[in-house]
């Protein structure tokens, strides 16, 4: 089975408008953090944001937030005002802790293009 | 220098050539990863070390084998590799503290390998 699953393979959005990237996971451990990336062209991965399943309130970094539904087991990242620069594939992944797996588990990316 | 190195950006080789990947991380964590990315699909975990230490190894053919020296140095060697091998492969390090603290993983550029 996905733990991380990402329905939407590309993604458009004016620019300095808002968009919404959606991440859904599965897990059965209730200790584990949820992480997003960007890769531009240039191939390197770049941290954007954490959330950790215990935290009490969705994690911000400047213009990007992560919509967390523990519930839904939904992490969705939120980019507000959007730049060029933003096009990128955008990366969801997930470390789990009970299983004490160190690595990352990522999902299979949306491709963000950001229109002038 | 700064981050996670990677050497070379770019590799053609043939199937029956030997060649060696580098990564080097100057952040001075003690966990380092290698990840395989192929065209539209997840990315993909390798080897993980952590303390200089092989701790995962998922099912990876034989033809790539890694070595880690030290916790500053990554190598990923390869030899009669085949056409599907290729993809961009990457290294990443973490500060392997606790898995349920926020231990994002910094990326290398990665090394785009082409076999011919």
């Amino acid at each position: 089975a996905q733990k991380i699953t990402q329905t939407q393979p590309g993604m458009f959005v004016q620019e300095k408008e808002a968009v919404t990237l959606d991440c859904t996971y599965d897990t059965s451990d209730p200790s584990y953090g949820l992480f997003w990336y960007k890769q531009p062209s240039s191939g390197e991965m770049i941290f954007l944001i954490y959330q950790g399943s215990y935290d009490q309130q969705n994690a911000t970094e400047g213009r990007y937030s992560l919509n967390f539904q523990k519930a839904r087991k939904s992490a969705n990242l939120v980019i507000s005002a959007s730049q060029l620069g933003d096009s990128a594939m955008y990366f969801c992944a997930m470390r789990e802790g009970r299983t004490g797996r160190r690595a990352l588990t990522f999902g299979s990316g949306t491709r963000l293009q950001v229109q002038p | 220098e700064t981050g996670v190195t990677q050497t070379p950006r770019h590799l053609v080789m043939g199937m029956t050539n030997k060649k060696s990947l580098k990564c080097e991380q100057h952040l001075g964590h003690n966990a380092m990863y290698w990840y395989k990315q192929s065209a539209k699909k997840p990315l993909e975990l390798m080897f993980v070390y952590s303390l200089e230490e092989r701790v995962e190894n998922n099912s990876v053919p034989s033809r790539f084998s890694p070595e880690c020296p030290n916790s500053s140095h990554l190598f990923l060697h390869l030899h009669t590799l085949q056409p599907e091998d290729s993809a961009l492969y990457l290294c990443a390090s973490s500060q392997d503290l606790s898995v349920r603290g926020k231990t994002e993983a910094f990326f290398g550029q990665g090394t785009r390998l082409t076999v011919v």
